[in-house]
């Protein structure tokens, strides 16, 4: 069975900590998304990466980064948490054709900023 | 840009009554849809999906209907069960990427 795993479900951190959330996939898939989700306002994308190395920004980048060292890790970084980055925020991937094919999303991490 | 919108937030129905879930979306070149379910406390999973070359899909339980001309489609789920509570999304694939709704919550009444 495919799997995206995200390392953490729950996370409490200060305001203007460095914040990792880590998410690993077992499928060989080469796109991988970063989004958040927010009563009334549905699954936002933060950011995708189709390859290694490779970066894009999505409608709500300000405030986090990301990292794809390697084909089947993909890492969302905020920079310095603040509390409107409390959130569920969601990994998925999806084949290189994505447009053909559905996205497997992770279990989410439930991010708490205080 | 695209705009996906479902109709209502909440949905409750009666156990063994089929359920009807719809969405709008906005972008006319949109040419991919999918269905997600989202139990509490995990991720969406894919539930069918449907190409802008179909108006009509079905899968075990659920039908997806596509009407590319009032830009709407709709997620029928048949005989209605305790375990179909949770939140569905629609998902509208144009313009290179995936655009979700924001969601509805289905109960089901036992």
């Amino acid at each position: 069975d495919v799997k995206v795993t995200q390392s953490s479900r729950y996370l409490v951190k200060r305001t203007g900590e460095k914040v990792f959330l880590e998410c690993v996939q077992d499928m060989d898939h080469e796109n991988m998304f970063w989004y958040r989700q927010d009563p009334g306002l549905g699954l936002r994308l933060i950011y995708f990466s189709y390859d290694v190395k490779m970066k894009e920004k999505g409608d709500i980048p300000e405030g986090y980064s990301v990292s794809r060292e390697k084909k089947e890790r993909f890492s969302l970084i905020l920079e310095s948490a603040s509390t409107n980055q409390t959130s569920m925020y969601l990994c998925a991937s999806s084949l290189a054709s994505g447009r053909l094919y559905g996205y497997t999303f992770g279990s989410g991490t439930r991010l708490t900023v205080v | 840009g695209e705009s996906v919108g479902l109709h209502l937030p909440t949905l409750s129905v009666q156990e063994g009554d089929n359920s009807i879930i719809n969405c709008a979306y906005s972008n006319s070149a949109s040419d991919y849809f999918i269905w997600y379910k989202q139990e509490s406390g995990k991720g969406p999973q894919f539930i069918i999906d449907i190409r802008s070359n179909m108006d009509k899909r079905q899968g075990q339980r659920v039908t997806v209907l596509l009407n590319k001309t009032v830009k709407h489609l709709s997620l029928q789920i048949a005989a209605t069960q305790p375990g179909d509570s949770a939140v569905y999304f629609c998902a509208v694939f144009g313009n290179e990427k995936l655009t979700f709704g924001t969601g509805t919550r289905l109960t089901i009444i036992p």
